[in-house]
């Protein structure tokens, strides 16, 4: 399964600022996804990020609040804009291989707060 | 609509003793039915899968059981050992579709 390494792993963020989170895998990965955990919560996934074209967003979720970057088959960045104190939460990258067995692996996750 | 549904949403369980986690699923296209483990300020970790034409998977001390026609799948967690409490969640996908999440167990073995 493909190693994904998430920075930053934690940030406290003033309201109305943005913060980038980005995604880096030891190898190349077909499908790549964002989600959101609550404390205590399962995962809520944001949207697919599609290399070379825009993101695909599940409902609630618009690219204006959570731009999404994908310039290669390695990497991602999920920004998240505007920030309220609704925005706290994890973020969390998680990569597949296509043909590979599935193995859906995930990052150790971003947490954020904001004030 | 919530497409897999988990129980129970906590379990304690005694050192030595069979963890049991219950998940049931809406879609019959599922075809890939993986349980994740999570400690605290970890992502989520693959622990086991399972495919629709298996009944039954083991891996060490870790089994799926599926049972295709109930559309139910379950993680038996055998000789538990405190170092198992952690929340354990159920997935399914289909195709090269994100995972679909239940809403997770959080387990406790204690001693």
């Amino acid at each position: 399964s493909a190693v994904i390494s998430q920075k930053p792993s934690r940030d406290i963020c003033q309201r109305g600022t943005s913060l980038t989170i980005q995604c880096q895998v030891d190898s190349q990965v077909t499908m790549m996804f964002w989600y959101r955990q609550q404390p205590g919560q399962s995962l809520t996934l944001i949207a697919t990020a599609n290399q070379g074209s825009e993101a695909t967003y599940e409902s609630g979720f618009v690219i204006d609040k959570f731009p999404i970057s994908r310039p290669n088959l390695t990497f991602s960045t999920l920004t998240v804009s505007n920030m309220s104190p609704e925005d706290s939460s994890i973020y969390l990258c998680s990569a597949s291989r296509q043909g590979a067995g599935y193995g859906y692996t995930f990052g150790s996750g971003t947490r954020l707060t904001v004030v | 609509q919530q497409q897999v549904k988990q129980s129970p949403q906590s379990l304690i369980v005694q050192k030595g003793g069979i963890s049991i986690i219950n998940c049931a699923y809406e879609n019959t296209a599922f075809d890939y039915f993986p349980w994740y483990q999570q400690f605290p300020g970890k992502g989520p970790a693959l622990l086991i899968a399972i495919r629709p034409d298996v009944s039954e998977k083991k891996e060490g001390r870790f089994t799926i059981s599926f049972n295709k026609s109930a559309k139910q799948f379950s993680l038996h967690i055998m000789d538990s050992q405190p170092g198992d409490s952690a929340t354990y969640f159920c997935a399914a996908l289909r195709g090269n579709t994100p995972l679909v999440f239940g809403k997770g167990t959080r387990l406790s073995v204690i001693a």
